[in-house]
């Protein structure tokens, strides 16, 4: 299944580096999403993006900075991060619609470790 | 708040059947997903339930009661390969996926 790829795969950062994670998706959709993934936890939402417009936003820290220059790609800038930022960064698409049809398909994942 | 509760961990044997459960209490109701995930891998879409009832794919298969807040997902004829966890997420009234945390199932020969 490579209709969500995500680069790199692996990513090991110090607090004070800048670095970005990219996420591309082959499948004509127009939603894309970022998602945090730890250990024992429930995916955390970070992002949602529709038609290349930010329509959600939770909460997130302003060290994480998401770009979506066009529907089939989507960034996240990341800079002085904490420890506790260290997890697998997701990033999935769909259609966009909402409803039954929209179901997310995921990207393999960044797993970040920060120093 | 909204709450989706799935076991941690489950374990099996090869050639059996389990059944995963999933509760959930949420903003509204639009439809419950359940997701495989392969450690280091991304989770793919298994199966979708609007309606009450069971649907079945193959060997696996995955039942509603909304009147419950309740889903299972119920993997048969086991295979060394359906290790992995499984995600319930629950489509709210905005449309948007709440997750619970997974169920790791480890099958043993």
């Amino acid at each position: 299944e490579t209709g969500v790829t995500q680069t790199p795969r692996h990513l090991v950062m110090g607090m004070t580096n800048k670095k970005s994670l990219k996420c591309e998706q082959h499948l004509g959709h127009n939603a894309m999403y970022w998602y945090k993934q730890s250990a024992k936890k429930p995916l955390e939402l970070m992002f949602v993006y529709s038609l290349e417009e930010r329509v959600e936003n939770n909460s997130v820290p302003s060290r994480f900075s998401p770009e979506c220059p066009n529907s089939s790609h989507l960034f996240l800038h990341l800079h002085t991060l904490q420890p506790e930022d260290s997890a697998l960064y997701l990033c999935a698409s769909s259609h966009g619609t909402g409803g039954p049809t929209d179901t997310q398909y995921f990207g393999p994942g960044t797993r970040l470790t920060v120093l | 708040g909204q709450n989706i509760d799935q076991p941690t961990e489950m374990t099996a044997t090869e050639g059996a059947i389990v059944q995963i459960n999933c509760t959930y209490q949420t903003s509204g109701f639009n439809g419950l997903f359940w997701y495989q995930q392969h450690a280091g891998e991304a989770p793919t879409f298994l199966s979708y339930n609007v309606l009450d009832g069971l649907e079945e794919k193959g060997r696996f298969s995955s039942f509603l009661s909304r009147s419950k807040g309740y889903s299972y997902l119920l993997l048969k004829e086991l295979q060394m390969k359906d290790s992995a966890s499984y995600l319930c997420a629950v489509e709210d009234s905005n449309y948007q996926l709440i997750w619970g945390a997974g169920t790791k199932l480890i099958i043993k020969p």
